[in-house]
């Protein structure tokens, strides 16, 4: 057990740019989820992956947010167009499937700067 | 919605004192409840949990019961340590939503 691992830790970039990050979940773990955390706030849902199915995506915060697990392995997040207000950590964390009662093990984050 | 709702910190203790951290849902459903705790330079990892109403979860000298009357999900250690400094998450998962609490900060003084 590795642990949840995330790439790149940190990354600054300027506004109106794409950024995509990595997730590379526990390896015996079907269930792979992204959240967005700004300070001094609890993590905030953004979207959950079952093996390759993205099972729950409503909570992306618009149309710039999407996310892939192409082969039900690694996940990437991608912010098309960075705004300022997209400065936050992003989340990673991975879980069994056997239901939404398991504990998720979470990942160091990835911290966005948004110039 | 679903949400979760917790008691805003900081929360300052000394060593050896009773911790009591409030944390009430909203749920249409029967949703799961975890305690999440995330000690400094480290990333978020589960204390305790509880699946179904009046389970009672425990990890490190903590516990949590839940409360489906009061939708209530408290934190409780009857003598803090030092190495509890930490920030306390409650969060609640149901089907497909997951919801954390804004957090409680804990620190223990000698």
């Amino acid at each position: 057990d590795t642990g949840v691992s995330q790439d790149p830790r940190h990354k600054i970039t300027k506004r109106g740019q794409n950024v995509t990050f990595r997730c590379d979940p526990i390896s015996e773990h079907n269930r792979l989820y992204w959240y967005r955390q700004t300070l001094g706030q609890g993590p905030e849902f953004l979207t959950y992956f079952q093996n390759e199915a993205q099972l729950e995506k409503s909570r992306l915060l618009s149309d710039r947010f999407s996310a892939e697990r192409p082969k039900g392995s690694f996940s990437t997040l991608e912010i098309q167009r960075t705004e300022q207000g997209d400065s936050a950590m992003y989340l990673c964390a991975s879980s069994q499937d056997r239901g939404s009662n398991q504990p998720q093990h979470f990942g160091d984050g990835t911290r966005l700067s948004i110039l | 919605g679903d949400s979760v709702t917790q008691m805003e910190g900081p929360v300052t203790l000394s060593e050896e004192a009773f911790l009591t951290i409030n944390c009430t849902y909203t749920a249409t459903g029967y949703p799961s409840l975890f305690w999440y705790v995330q000690y400094p330079g480290e990333g978020l990892q589960l204390l305790l949990k509880a699946t179904k109403a009046d389970d009672k979860g425990s990890n490190k000298g903590f516990e949590a019961t839940y409360r489906k009357e009061t939708t209530s999900f408290h934190l409780e250690k009857g003598s803090v340590q030092v190495s509890d400094s930490a920030v306390y998450f409650c969060a609640l998962s149901a089907g497909n939503q997951f919801y954390f609490g804004t957090g409680t900060s804990l620190t223990v003084i000698p």
